[in-house]
């Protein structure tokens, strides 16, 4: 199976700042990986698929980039809606999630 | 509008077995690969397994950790995939999300396993 790690577990950013979530794949999975938000007690909403592709109505403050084993989700300016954790995820089967990444405001 | 509702939840004995629906509308059901997800309480995401639409044969796919235990099947003409569980674990626990291939999403059903 592959395996995907994602860090930092946690990261703590100011309104404004520029934030970056960093996902590793075990082996090569050109493009097939996908963002989500998961907020509290609500069910995960995907932001990103195809590696860079902003799903419609999500904020153009999210971004994807990368391929075969090195992702990167950013959002170019922190707003507090923003505040969730983010899961990244390889389909290839059988699927596989990274740990997740909790997102907090300082 | 795409709506997905998962039922059938609850409380099981390990080795026990429970089977959740999940009821589609607002899209061409038939058409759709359906997966399902887990999450247990207080901790990350786990895809549990994928079915693919009948045109492409209807083949499933599971994670290893309930192959043999958990069967996923579809009725397009009720719109509704299953999630048959079987030989349950206290592991087992935890909240399942059926979705369009993780592009929408269910509320989600809890599963609780314990004696």
């Amino acid at each position: 199976d592959i395996q995907m790690t994602q860090s930092p577990a946690t990261l703590s950013a100011f309104v404004g700042d520029r934030v970056t979530i960093t996902c590793r794949a075990s082996q090569s999975i050109s493009i097939s990986l996908a963002w989500y938000q998961q907020k509290p007690g609500k069910a995960p909403k995907i932001l990103i698929q195809k590696a860079s592709n902003l799903q419609s109505g999500v904020p153009s403050r999210f971004s994807g980039s990368g391929s075969g084993t090195e992702f990167t989700l950013t959002i170019s300016s922190l707003q507090p809606d923003d505040i969730a954790t983010y899961y990244c995820q390889q389909y290839i089967v059988p699927y596989t999630f990274g740990q997740g990444t909790r997102l907090e405001i300082k | 509008e795409v709506q997905l509702v998962e039922s059938g939840g609850g409380l099981a004995k390990p080795g026990g077995s429970l089977n959740l629906s999940c009821a589609a509308s607002g899209f061409t059901f038939n058409g759709a690969w359906m997966i399902w997800v887990r999450q247990a309480p207080g901790k990350g995401l786990e895809w549990i397994g994928r079915i693919k639409s009948k045109t492409h044969g209807e083949t499933t796919d599971y994670a290893a950790p309930v192959k043999g235990r958990f069967t996923i099947s579809r009725d397009d003409s009720e719109s509704t995939l299953y999630l048959q569980m079987d030989s349950l674990k206290t592991e087992d626990t935890g909240v399942y999300y059926c979705s369009t291939d993780g592009y929408s999403w269910g509320q989600g059903t809890l599963v609780t396993v314990s004696s």
